[in-house]
C-alpha cells in the first residue's frame, strides 16, 4: 500500500505565477489535510477536505489560495499570483477518519 | 483557540541515555492523541498514539504517558540513537474535530 503522495517535491515559481501542489492520498483514505510549514517553525493547518467537500478552510488565506478534492484524482491546493511569503513547505496527510493522519513527503515552493 | 504546547522546544541528549519529551495540552475533552516524528527536509511521521482510556502505551524503544489529571503528554525514547534527532510533535484529537498540532521539540543526539 503506497503511501501519501505528493508532487512535485520541489517547485520553483517567479512572483506573480501559479502554483499547484498535488497531494494523493493512501488508498482507502477519504480525508485529506494540507498543512503549511516555515522553516524551524511547526506546522499550520490550512485546510480538511473530503472527496468533492472542503470541510474546514479556516487557516487558509481567503485570497490567491483554494483547495479541491474532485472525485476522481489527487487533492490540488492552488496559489495564484505568488509571492515571496508564499515560500514554504507544504505537507498533505490523509486519513481513512478524522483520526491518525499520515502525511506526504511534502512540497517545497520557492518563490523567486 | 485552544492548541497543544510543549515544555522543552529543545532537547540535547547524550547518545544512550533515555529522552524524554513532553507536551501540555489545553482541550480536556480530547480523546486521541499522537506523536510524530519529523527529520529533516522529510514529512512527519507517525510514532505512537494513545487513547483517553489508556494512561500508557509502548512501542518499540518508545513509551507515550497520558496524565489527563494535569493534561500531559510525554513521549520517551529509550537507549537514544543519532538517528532519533529529529523534531518531534504531540497532537490531540478532540471529539468530532480536527488534529491539534503543538510547536515541536528539537531533539539532538550527542555522540
Amino acid at each position: 500500500n503506497a503511501g501519501v503522495m505528493q508532487n512535485p517535491r520541489h517547485l520553483v515559481r517567479r512572483r506573480g505565477q501559479e502554483a499547484r501542489l498535488r497531494c494523493s492520498p493512501m488508498k482507502g483514505h477519504s480525508h485529506v489535510y494540507w498543512y503549511r510549514q516555515l522553516p524551524e517553525e511547526g506546522l499550520k493547518f490550512m485546510v480538511y477536505l473530503q472527496k468533492e467537500n472542503i470541510i474546514d478552510e479556516s487557516g487558509m488565506p481567503k485570497e490567491r489560495f483554494s483547495a479541491e478534492f474532485p472525485k476522481e484524482g489527487p487533492s490540488i491546493l492552488r496559489i495564484q499570483q505568488v509571492v515571496r511569503g508564499d515560500s514554504a513547505a507544504y505537507f498533505c496527510a490523509s486519513s481513512p477518519a478524522m483520526d491518525t493522519q499520515y502525511f506526504g513527503p511534502g512540497t517545497r515552493l520557492t518563490v523567486l | 483557540g485552544e492548541s497543544v504546547g510543549l515544555h522543552l522546544p529543545t532537547l540535547s541528549v547524550q547518545e544512550g541515555d533515555n529522552s524524554i519529551i513532553n507536551c501540555a495540552y489545553s482541550n480536556s475533552a480530547s480523546d486521541y492523541f499522537i506523536w510524530y516524528k519529523q527529520e529533516s527536509g522529510k514529512g512527519p511521521q507517525f510514532i505512537i498514539d494513545i487513547r483517553s482510556n489508556m494512561d500508557k502505551r509502548q512501542g518499540q524503544r518508545v513509551t507515550v504517558l497520558l496524565n489527563k489529571t494535569v493534561k500531559h503528554l510525554s513521549l520517551q525514547i529509550a537507549a537514544t540513537q543519532p538517528g532519533d534527532s529529529a523534531v518531534y510533535f504531540c497532537a490531540e484529537t478532540p471529539p468530532g474535530d480536527k488534529v491539534i498540532f503543538g510547536p515541536g521539540t528539537s531533539l539532538s543526539v550527542i555522540p
